[in-house]
């Protein structure tokens, strides 16, 4: 059981290239989220989905895309990197949808990006 | 006014000591809260759910205080492993309502 994954776990873009980072569950979560989290900063939601096909926008959403074809995993794309985009990116699953006392989301280990 | 505030530390104690975390929130509506940890360079782990009713864990005892819109951490008996970034978490409701405070370092000395 390895819980949450993503890949890569480090990369450095230039300006303007595009990429995907990769998360996988394997606790059958229906809900998974995208963070980006900077210093000085909490954990900002990026997007968010709420079930295989499914989508939404979270708090910063501008400059990345999202998928979730498998109920197991979320992808974050990249289009055109920017250097604002440099961040630590985290993902994360739970049972349940947030709000109860009893959520607990699950996170991958973070992925380190690097926009030059 | 930020929506959840925490005191950035750090926090230096020395082992055995008690120490205790705040976090305020803005919105009255909130509904859930929790505490994470997170190590430096990992990811945050779920900690404890903070009840209304207050709620023990070993050494870990949170409580919540909705007259002053705060929520609050309380380590006993500190250990060295204790050392890390304690994140506070409010939902007010919905995906885009769970908040993540910026954390407070906690630094445990030998």
């Amino acid at each position: 059981n390895a819980g949450v994954t993503q890949t890569p776990k480090f990369r450095v873009l230039k300006t303007g290239q595009s990429m995907t980072l990769l998360c996988a569950q394997d606790m059958n979560h229906e809900y998974m989220y995208w963070y980006r989290q900077d210093p000085g900063m909490g954990l900002r939601l990026i997007h968010y989905s709420v079930g295989e096909g499914t989508t939404a926008k979270g708090e910063v959403p501008d400059g990345y895309n999202v998928s979730r074809l498998k109920k197991q995993n979320f992808l974050l794309g990249l289009e055109s990197a920017a250097p604002s985009q440099t961040s630590v990116y985290f993902c994360a699953s739970s049972y349940s949808p947030p709000g109860g006392v009893y959520n607990e989301q699950f996170f991958g280990p973070g992925t380190r990006l690097t926009v030059l | 006014r930020k929506e959840v505030e925490q005191d950035p530390g750090p926090f230096n104690v020395p082992e055995g000591a008690t120490v205790a975390f705040n976090c305020t929130y803005s919105n009255s509506a909130s509904q859930s809260f929790f505490w994470y940890r997170q190590d430096c360079r990992k990811e945050p782990k779920l900690l404890m759910s903070v009840y209304s009713s207050g709620n023990e864990d070993g050494r870990f005892t949170a409580q919540l205080n909705r007259a002053s819109q705060y929520i609050s951490l309380l380590i006993r008996d500190s250990k060295l492993s204790d050392s890390a970034t304690y994140l506070c978490v409010v939902n007010s409701g919905g995906y885009q309502k769970v908040t993540f405070g910026t954390g407070t370092k906690l630094q445990v000395i030998p």
